[in-house]
């Protein structure tokens, strides 16, 4: 069974810092998505990581994937309190000819001023 | 605009009905998903649908039933069975295959069921 964990679950930041959210992944998969999710709405795609190395950015926001490590990390640089979310990273499961997303527990991102 | 509309986006259920949350999606997507998010939790899946009359049980199908009649839609029914039915509900759609575009969900506005 595929498992997806993030890292940390809870973070508070400070205006104008850098800090990285880890995205662990049990078994192999071809492909990874981060999305972000404000209180009380839906999921808005953020990257779409389809191959090894696949670095996205947006922003402030940069995503990687390393599938041999089946590690994928987002990097908030000089954060903003409008990137104040949630964070899911979700992967890819195939059963059955059928695609299914894991996603995992999110990072709740707080960012004071 | 094409997108996925759900309804309602709020909803209140006395213990021991059933109701039924609507999902539509008008972006020819074959593939549908409901997803259950508790709160501070991520989402788990309820039911998939690949293809107009079928549908799958995804992890936590017990106490859910769907139908898929209809390419652009794919309701789902919170039974009385389900012992804990108060969450945040997401429907999803995407292109099937992973062959096909890049597999992306696209997700709708979310339909909050509180029992009371």
């Amino acid at each position: 069974e595929l498992k997806v964990e993030q890292n940390p679950l809870f973070l508070s930041m400070q205006e104008g810092k850098n800090y990285t959210i880890y995205c662990n992944y049990s078994t192999t998969s071809d492909r990874l998505y981060w999305y972000r999710q404000d209180p009380g709405k839906s999921l808005e795609s953020l990257f779409v990581l389809l191959s090894n190395g696949a670095v996205k950015q947006e922003g402030r926001l940069m995503a990687s994937l390393d599938t041999k490590a089946r590690l994928s990390t987002l990097h908030i640089t000089a954060a903003v309190h409008d990137l104040s979310a949630t964070y899911f990273c979700a992967v890819v499961v195939y059963i059955q000819g059928a695609q299914k997303l894991v996603f995992g527990q999110g990072t709740r991102l707080t960012i004071n001023p | 605009d094409g997108g996925i509309t759900q309804s309602p986006k709020y909803l209140f259920r006395k213990e021991g009905q059933n109701v039924t949350l609507s999902c539509e999606q008008n972006l020819n997507h074959d593939a549908m998903y409901w997803y259950r998010q508790d709160p501070g939790q991520g989402l788990r899946l309820i039911y998939y649908s690949q293809i107009v009359n079928d549908f799958q049980k995804g992890d936590i199908a017990e106490g859910y039933s769907v139908s898929r009649e209809k390419k652009e839609s794919f309701p789902l029914t919170v039974t009385s069975a389900q012992k804990n039915p108060t969450a945040f509900y997401l429907c999803a759609s995407s292109i099937r295959g992973p062959l096909l575009n890049t597999g992306e969900l696209f997700f709708g506005e979310g339909s909050r069921l509180t029992v009371l």
